[in-house]
């Protein structure tokens, strides 16, 4: 079954530093990637997917997420943060072939000044 | 948010109502998506549709109905039988499955609170 985890439930991080948000997954077939961020009482905002390729991939605002199939990761960084990152972030995955996303419980992420 | 849009934002419900939750787009996607958002628990599928007249059920679907009449349109309505249905509910949209690179696109969301 398709799973997965983001293993921490917030992130804190001074702005100017570099930030990462942990995700891995759980799929049998070929891994379709993606993060989402959620700023509050607001819909998700698409911030970037692996679909196959390169391992790194960029996104908006400044994102990219490494996609690492041996440890079966995908991480979201950013090289240095900023104060307006401070949201709720959602990694999820699609198994090639089935409709469904599955998402990770969140990870929230404060940036401090 | 792009081009979905969900209403109300906020809805109140006493308990043994039924009530419905709009989800409408302008991005001519095929398929569409409600998902339940709830503290801690990440978003959970209720039902998805990938073509007009047809949808199937997700993960949580009990205590809910859908209708797809409309390309655009993919009501919900949210059954005095579910249990607990105080939550965060998003719509989102995306171009057919079979493409295996779609993207899902999500609404604002309505706060549905039962009294």
């Amino acid at each position: 079954a398709q799973s997965v985890a983001q293993p921490e439930d917030q992130v804190n991080v001074a702005e100017g530093n570099p930030l990462t948000v942990k995700c891995t997954y759980s799929v049998s077939g070929n891994p379709y990637l993606f993060w989402y961020v959620q700023y509050p009482n607001r819909g998700l905002q698409f911030l970037l997917k692996y679909i196959t390729g390169d391992n790194l991939v960029k996104g908006s605002y400044g994102f990219e997420a490494e996609f690492n199939k041996s440890q079966t990761s995908f991480h979201l960084k950013k090289p240095s943060a900023l104060v307006s990152d401070s949201a709720l972030y959602f990694c999820a995955v699609r198994e090639n072939g089935y409709n469904k996303l599955i998402f990770g419980a969140g990870t929230r992420l404060a940036v401090h000044p | 948010d792009g081009g979905i849009t969900q209403s109300p934002k906020y809805l109140f419900r006493k308990e043994g109502q039924n009530v419905t939750l709009s989800c409408e787009q302008n991005l001519n996607h095929d398929a569409m998506y409600w998902y339940r958002q709830d503290p801690g628990q990440g978003l959970r599928l209720i039902y998805y549709s990938q073509i007009v007249n047809d949808f199937q059920k997700g993960d949580i679907a009990e205590g809910y109905s859908v209708s797809r009449e409309k390309k655009e349109s993919f009501p919900l309505t949210v059954t005095s039988a579910q249990k607990n249905p105080t939550a965060f509910y998003l719509c989102a949209s995306s171009t057919p499955s079979r493409t295996s690179t779609d993207t899902q696109y999500f609404g604002p969301g309505t706060r549905l609170t039962v009294l």
